[in-house]
């Protein structure tokens, strides 16, 4: 089956770096892409990974690596905008969302 | 602009009376699909439609339909709401880059 494993939570303060880690299992694997949920609102894209390596948007860096199934995303200097939910998704036969990462972001 | 846009926003019905909760994007995009989310359980895949005239069921398919006669929309159809039903939808379109692009969500209540 198809198995996504992302951290419940963590706590950082602004203008530090934190990082939320993503595993997955899956059969068919095509990428790994990146959502940031606000309280109330929709998710939004951050990025996609269909390559190993990293992707840099901005403070926003994504990285994977298909041999270990495992993939992250980078958030430096952290704002008090960005305390959110985070999920990782994976692109396969169809789409499968980790259960999502709360960040709190701290002054 | 381009968006994902679904109607109602809120709604508030009880079990049995049917509904559907509408989607459309202007993305011309040819992959679109359903979600619930629910606290503790994430985002859970619904129905999926990956061209015209062409659906596929995802995790949680019971006690919903879907149609996609036209590429631009592709509604979620409530036949007898239950209780279990009440979640927050999203209706999404994706991009050639495997983006997924979502509608503001539908609140949805059943008593």
């Amino acid at each position: 089956g198809q198995s996504l494993e992302q951290p419940s939570e963590v706590t950082a303060v602004e203008g530090a770096i934190v990082q939320i880690n993503c595993t997955y299992q899956t059969s068919g694997f095509y990428g790994l892409s990146w959502y940031q949920q606000h309280d109330g609102g929709a998710p939004t894209f951050l990025s996609y990974n269909g390559l190993d390596g990293l992707e840099e948007t901005g403070r926003f860096s994504s990285f994977l690596s298909r041999s270990d199934s495992y993939g992250y995303l980078l958030l430096q200097e952290l704002q008090m905008k960005d305390s959110a939910s985070y999920f990782c998704a994976v692109r396969a036969n169809k789409f499968y969302f980790g259960s999502g990462t709360k960040l709190n972001v701290k002054p | 602009e381009a968006q994902v846009t679904q109607n109602p926003r809120y709604l508030i019905t009880v079990t049995g009376k049917k509904l559907t909760v509408t989607c459309s994007q202007n993305m011309n995009h040819e992959y679109m699909s359903w979600y619930r989310q629910d606290p503790g359980l994430g985002l859970r895949q619904i129905y999926y439609s990956m061209n015209v005239e062409v659906t596929d069921k995802g995790d949680v398919p019971e006690g919903y339909k879907v149609s996609r006669k036209e590429k631009r929309n592709f509604p979620l159809i409530l036949e007898s709401p239950s209780p279990n039903q009440t979640s927050l939808y999203f209706c999404v379109s994706v991009g050639s880059y495997n983006e997924q692009f979502f509608g503001p969500g539908t609140r949805l209540t059943v008593l």
